[in-house]
């Protein structure tokens, strides 16, 4: 039952260009999104997160979008850079439960 | 210490034999998680406590899966007669309070190799 849902393994985008990385959740009782970085042999790192009552939080680079009515979120970067090549997971909390997607691989190529 | 740990780092094992993976949280947080992620799989939740509440097990695949934890603090993940199958890292995380109130702090991971 997955209820957090990453379509795209994977990712690739030139260096400088905008990154654009997606996630959809079918639990109307999540409240709470977040994305985490994954590099090779090491655990994933929290990255920028956004609760429900917002529909937008920057970070630097980063910037999360959450459109609740259609239970999805995207994460941008940009612009982009080769040390960004990671595997980048969404996840979604709330009632006292963490569900994580399947991960996008992104490779930014320089 | 300051980061979540986990122990062993790599495991290689025999089919049919016995595993303990052992997680030690970040000093105060009361939740902790297991997650496992299989090649070329995403993350897939396994247990979760909070507190003294009884955990939620419902991501544990089999029965030949447990989990124990002190306390708020060491975790256990046992897994019996392993199957070829459950190779995979096994990752652990914590958080202060529930979730939603803050992001998850993760450990480097349990490599297991099941021969």
């Amino acid at each position: 039952d997955q209820q957090v849902k990453q379509n795209s393994p994977s990712l690739s985008v030139q260096e400088g260009r905008i990154s654009i990385l997606n996630c959809d959740y079918t639990n109307s009782m999540f409240d709470y999104f977040l994305w985490y970085k994954k590099y090779p042999a090491e655990g994933p790192t929290f990255l920028i997160s956004i609760s429900s009552i917002k529909d937008k939080n920057e970070d630097g680079r980063f910037t999360v979008f959450l459109n609740k009515s259609a239970k999805h979120l995207s994460l941008h970067i940009v612009p982009s850079q080769p040390g960004d090549s990671a595997v980048y997971f969404c996840a979604a909390s709330g009632n006292n439960d963490m569900r994580f997607g399947a991960g996008t691989r992104l490779t930014v190529k320089p | 210490g300051a980061g979540v740990s986990q122990s062993p780092s790599n495991k290689v094992t025999e089919k049919g034999k016995d595993v303990e993976l052992r997680c030690d949280p970040i000093s105060g947080h009361t939740a902790l998680y297991w997650y496992r992620q299989r090649l070329g799989q995403g993350l897939e939740f396994l247990i979760y406590f909070q507190g003294n509440s009884a955990p939620d097990k419902s991501g544990l695949p089999s029965d030949r899966f447990s989990a124990e934890r002190t306390g708020e603090s060491v975790s256990t993940l046992t897994i019996q007669r392993t199957q070829q199958e459950d190779s995979a890292v096994y990752l652990c995380a914590s958080s202060l309070g529930t979730p939603g109130t803050g992001e998850l702090f993760f450990g480097e991971g349990s490599r297991l190799t099941v021969l």
